[in-house]
């Protein structure tokens, strides 16, 4: 059962167009959710991160729309660019025992055209 | 800041073999590390979660005797592939938390690992 679920697999957007990826979660647990960018050959990077009492986050190009009541977050990349083809994950946080860890989604593999 | 090296980034060798991964975080103490795995165009797949100076806790599946973690200082972590076959190929993973309340994982680059 796939705890965070990341839509959609891949995604296809114009230079200068908005990216837009969607994650939904159904843990009420969870309480920091990031997401990462991930380049061929390469480990994950954290691109940006909120918590479940902001509703929208933004840094730059990207911005996080976090809706509490129904679960869900997304990822807008605005003005996308042919540098920011890459994969995106988004994940949640939750406490294990003594530690905390990352629930993953599946990932959505943007492409960019030029 | 929150520089994460990870070593070697590409490792072939010969089927039975160990081979040693080592997970440094250069720019601040981590607690807590993680180890993870990744097939081509799949999510990340955790494999244990290490404290330093403790037994690193592995998630289902994941042989403890087959991949041994050790996490001996505040910035250095390893994974052994014990007697490693075609099947333990694969992309590796680890990440480092710094210390202190609710922060966020810092990825290395990972190691490509291959076993003819």
């Amino acid at each position: 059962q796939q705890q965070v679920k990341q839509s959609p697999q891949s995604l296809i957007v114009q230079k200068g167009g908005i990216s837009i990826i969607n994650c939904a979660y159904e843990n009420t647990a969870f309480d920091y959710f990031p997401w990462y960018q991930q380049f061929p050959g390469k480990g994950p990077a954290l691109l940006i991160a909120i918590r479940p009492d902001v509703s929208e986050k933004k840094e730059g190009r990207f911005t996080i729309s976090f809706n509490k009541s129904a679960k869900q977050f997304s990822l807008h990349i605005m003005d996308s660019q042919p540098g920011d083809s890459a994969t995106y994950f988004c994940a949640a946080s939750v406490n294990a025992g003594n530690n905390r860890k990352l629930i993953w989604g599946l990932g959505t593999s943007l492409a960019v055209n030029p | 800041g929150a520089v994460v090296s990870q070593h070697p980034s590409w490792v072939i060798c010969k089927s039975g073999t160990s081979v040693k991964i080592e997970c440094r975080s250069l720019d601040f103490q981590a607690t807590t590390m993680f180890w993870y795995r990744q097939f081509p165009k799949q999510s990340l797949m955790l494999m244990a979660t290490s404290n330093e100076g403790s037994k690193a806790t592995y998630e289902q599946g994941v042989e403890k005797d087959k991949f041994l973690i050790n996490h001996a200082s505040l910035t250095l972590s390893t994974l052994t592939v014990t007697s490693a076959h075609p099947e333990d190929s694969s992309f590796y993973i680890c990440s480092a938390s710094p210390a202190g309340g609710n922060q966020p994982q810092h990825f290395g680059d990972g190691t490509r690992l291959s076993i003819l």
